[in-house]
């Protein structure tokens, strides 16, 4: 099924390990997204990617990292999780304006 | 940052009932879109607006672009159970280097037969 894959679905980490959340698009969108929902904040964009190769930051960027290594691949690194990291995770792709197509998240628990 | 605010935060209605929601800026936005988000799932689009004004429908929903560009509503008329979820407006702001979503903060919508 084309769309957006993001691996795992779930995890509980304990807080100052690392994670990387994957997640993988065959639509061959140029731009990818990563966004945090958190209950009341609605989605806030963490990082973001126009095209393979660059990526940017977003609202709150502070303890993530991207890269953009190929087309396909929007890898998301939290290098040493905090509890205020718990949240889902929402990966997302797009190749025109305000048409994103979503994946169906990580719920990651930090404790 | 920008801020979208979205209003209700919830709704709780009865099968049949017509819903409107809206979304408003401090800061004019080239694009407004609405979006749809179900247990466990990402958000789904349903409607993307484009010019100040545009007044566009998808079955049983209606939504507008306000003229002033720092707003947006959505109709949805006629509810049925399968309308529930929690809608999102977002707003695009087209500049040099990229064309990333702010989201508002939602609506929760109940509908009961």
């Amino acid at each position: 099924t084309a769309g957006i894959t993001q691996a795992p679905t779930s995890q509980i980490l304990a807080a100052g390990r690392s994670m990387t959340l994957r997640c993988t698009q065959d639509m061959r969108h140029n731009a990818m997204y990563w966004y945090r929902q958190d209950l009341g904040l609605g989605l806030r964009l963490i990082h973001y990617s126009n095209t393979a190769g660059t990526t940017g930051k977003g609202e709150v960027p502070d303890g993530y990292s991207v890269s953009r290594a190929n087309t396909d691949d929007f890898p998301l690194t939290l290098a040493s999780a905090v509890p205020s990291q718990t949240s889902v995770y929402f990966c997302a792709s797009s190749d025109s304006p305000g048409s994103y197509t979503f994946g169906s998240g990580t719920r990651l628990t930090v404790v | 940052g920008q801020q979208l605010n979205q209003s209700p935060q919830s709704m709780f209605i009865q099968e049949g009932e017509d819903v409107s929601m809206n979304c408003t800026s401090s800061s004019i936005f080239n694009t407004w879109l609405w979006y749809k988000q179900e247990p466990g799932e990402g958000p789904v689009l349903l409607i993307a607006l484009y010019k100040a004004g545009e007044l566009t429908s998808n079955g049983r929903l209606t939504a507008q672009f306000g003229i002033t560009r720092k707003d947006s509503f959505l109709n949805i008329s006629a509810s049925i159970p399968s309308d529930v979820g929690i809608y999102f407006c977002a707003g695009q702001l087209f500049s040099w280097n990229t064309d990333k979503l702010i989201f508002g903060t939602g609506t929760r919508l109940q509908v009961f037969p």
